[in-house]
């Protein structure tokens, strides 16, 4: 069965412009999150979802970032207009959630974002 | 709120040493332990696990770790290090069921020496 599928695995950017990251859960898991991973600040959750829904978006750190998840299987985390700072690695990962949860999270291999 | 506190930034032993990365955490309820590991270039997976029942779990690898409520502690180790133990490991906690409420902590990255 397929993990957690991320692209782009790199992308360079210059200031200012528009990223998309994006992820496909794996089929079935019904709460997906996107993390961010720096040196500085270690993992942080960004937003998650449960059934296509976000649940918690308290760990976007600006109005600059914005996710979707349309449907079960695809997701999109946003970065516009991008800055130097954003500059990190960002995972995805899902579960199925809740009452169901195994305590595992299955995680992606990350979208490494440099902004220059 | 939980927290989760991994003491070392980075360990270093030599091949077919033991392993011990510390771990403590603070949690006003009951918790749920976890430790992951992050190879070079790739996501986090799931080392082992302590939910409830036996306070000592075994996991992938050869690792092992001790749940101690005494101590708030959840300790990881492995008797004999190989090379390819090298990597970043996360310890995490839980308050309760639900992965939306998981906090990693910093990370300690093993180096292990030939």
């Amino acid at each position: 069965d397929a993990g957690v599928i991320q692209s782009p695995r790199h992308e360079v950017t210059e200031m200012g412009q528009e990223v998309t990251l994006r992820c496909k859960p794996i089929s079935g898991h019904n709460s997906l999150f996107w993390y961010r991973q720096t040196m500085m600040r270690g993992l942080e959750l960004l937003i998650y979802f449960n059934n296509n829904v976000p649940i918690d978006d308290s760990g976007m750190p600006e109005d600059r970032f914005s996710a979707k998840m349309p449907n079960a299987s695809f997701s999109t985390l946003k970065i516009q207009p991008s800055e130097p700072r954003d500059s990190a690695v960002y995972f995805c990962a899902s579960t199925l959630g809740a009452s169901r949860w195994s305590g595992e999270l299955f995680f992606g291999e990350g979208s490494r974002l440099t902004v220059l | 709120a939980q927290s989760v506190t991994q003491l070392g930034s980075h360990v270093s032993v030599s091949e077919g040493a033991l392993v011990l990365l510390r771990c403590n955490y603070s949690s006003s309820v009951p918790p749920y332990l976890f430790w992951y590991v992050q190879y070079p270039n790739q996501g986090l997976q799931l080392l082992l696990k302590y939910t409830t029942g036996a306070t000592l779990v075994k996991g992938i690898n050869g690792f092992e770790a001790e749940f101690k409520k005494s101590e708030t502690s959840f300790h990881l180790t492995k008797p004999s290090a190989h090379m390819s133990d090298a990597a970043e490991y996360f310890c995490a906690v839980s308050e309760g069921i639900g992965a939306n409420n998981l906090f990693f902590g910093t990370g300690t990255r093993l180096t292990v020496i030939p």
